[in-house]
């Protein structure tokens, strides 16, 4: 049980495009999910938290017009770099949050198998 | 403010050896803490975590790690190291009210044959 599925695994674009990446809770539903992004042989760093039903809150620094999240329903959540450059090269995660009570884990987040982003 | 700090960037032994990677947390309140692992090009896989209760915590793949208290550690460790452990782990803090991660830099895990 809590599996996240995240589609693509991997994308190659260029330069001015749009790249959505889509994040599903596959066998649970998830109030609440989050987007990070990771550097090569670095740590993840948390872009935002995306609520089912309402806005994203945006970490400080992250450009919400650039990362567009949409969290439609409580198993799917969608990350679009609009415009994307090479600089938003990376390897972007999510992970979902199961619904209070639902399972014993509340507090812990269920990670998708990543989406390697390459910009041209 | 929350912080997590992994003192060791990489760290190699043999395999068959005991394993322990440090984690320390800067946290206001009871923690929850989080141990994950991740090969190259894949999502994180939890080994284990810590709520509340006892403060040794057994884990997946034999992994186990102490909360202390007093010394705002969580460290993870293993009896014996196996190939197939060589990856990438972090320790993580989670706040119980946002539900956020916050991370450490990460050790990599090197084995020796």
């Amino acid at each position: 049980g809590a599996v996240v599925s995240q589609h693509p695994s991997r994308v190659i674009c260029k330069s001015g495009t749009s790249v959505k990446i889509e994040c599903r809770s596959l066998d649970f539903q998830a109030t609440t999910m989050f987007w990070y992004r990771q550097f090569p042989k670095q740590s993840l760093m948390l872009m935002a938290t995306s609520n089912e039903g309402s806005k994203a809150t945006y970490e400080q620094g992250v450009e919400k017009d650039k990362f567009l999240i949409n969290h439609a329903s409580l198993t799917l959540s969608t990350l679009t770099v609009t415009s994307a450059h090479p600089e938003d090269s990376s390897f972007y995660i999510c992970s979902a949050r199961a619904l209070l009570g639902l399972t014993s884990s509340y507090n812990e987040q269920f990670f998708g198998p990543g989406t390697r982003l390459t910009v041209l | 403010a929350q912080s997590v700090t992994q003192p060791d960037i990489h760290i190699t032994v043999s395999e068959g050896a005991s394993l322990e990677l440090r984690c320390n947390y800067s946290y206001g309140a009871t923690p929850y803490l989080f141990w994950y692992v991740q090969s190259p090009g894949q999502g994180l896989q939890l080994l284990l975590k810590y709520f509340s209760g006892d403060t040794l915590v057994q884990g997946i793949k034999g992994f186990e790690a102490e909360f202390k208290r007093s010394q705002s550690s969580f460290n993870l460790r293993k009896p014996s190291v196996h190939w197939s452990d060589a990856a990438e782990y972090f320790c993580a803090v989670g706040a119980s009210n946002t539900g956020k991660l916050i991370f450490g830099q990460g050790t990599t895990l090197q084995v020796k044959p």
